[in-house]
């Protein structure tokens, strides 16, 4: 049982180069969430998907698309990259929504953007 | 708007000693309450949290917490730090709509 697995762990892009962030879960959990950890902002929420084929805006989604065509997969695709997207993301995964059920986490990819 | 905020960015403790992290909410109900950790190289992981009740909640790795509603505050305590405690951590809530909000993080770090 892995949990959440992301890939790669670090990436540097040039400005305007497109990428997808890859996220995976073998717990067959229904929600996934992409988060962005600035320094010293903690995460914010990108997008979240509550089951295959249904995703939703988060609270910073603007540069980034997301697809959920399975329920184990949801990968982040950042089209143009800018250096704002300069970030660590965190991919997660929770049974059901709400405070009762706990997110969690994947390891992080490291994204610069030059 | 709901808010998280963690004041301090940066604490170093000797190792044995107690420790103790701040967190303060904004938010007018009962809010929900957690504590995560980020050790490195590693994914957030849960702690502890905090819906209703008994006010002092423990957690994993020896750590607990403190809800007091006169405060708005959840600090994190823990008695005796070990160098394996250095780490992120992380203070969230839940907002009104069902997201969780994070704080800014502390950073721990433990001299020997």
């Amino acid at each position: 049982n892995a949990g959440v697995t992301q890939t790669p762990k670090f990436r540097i892009l040039k400005i305007g180069q497109s990428m997808t962030l890859q996220c995976t879960q073998d717990m067959n959990h229904n929600y996934m969430y992409w988060y962005r950890q600035d320094p010293g902002m903690g995460l914010k929420l990108i997008y979240y998907s509550v089951g295959a084929g249904i995703t939703d805006k988060g609270e910073v989604p603007n540069g980034y698309n997301v697809s959920r065509s399975t329920t184990e997969d949801f990968p982040l695709r950042l089209e143009l990259a800018a250096p704002s997207q300069t970030s660590v993301y965190f991919c997660a995964s929770s049974p059901a929504g709400g405070p009762n059920n706990e997110q969690f986490f994947g390891p992080g990819t490291r994204l610069t953007v030059l | 708007a709901q808010s998280v905020t963690q004041p301090d960015i940066h604490i170093t403790v000797s190792e044995g000693a107690s420790l103790e992290l701040r967190c303060n909410y904004s938010y007018g109900a009962t809010p929900y309450l957690f504590w995560y950790v980020q050790s490195p190289g590693q994914g957030l992981q849960l702690l502890l949290k905090y819906f209703s009740g008994d006010t002092l909640v423990q957690g994993i790795k020896g750590f607990e917490a403190e809800f007091k509603r006169s405060q708005s505050s959840f600090n994190l305590r823990k008695p005796s730090v070990h160098w394996s405690d250095a780490a992120e951590y992380f203070c969230a809530a839940y907002n009104q709509g069902g997201k969780l909000i994070f704080g800014q993080g502390t950073e721990l770090s433990v001299k020997p």
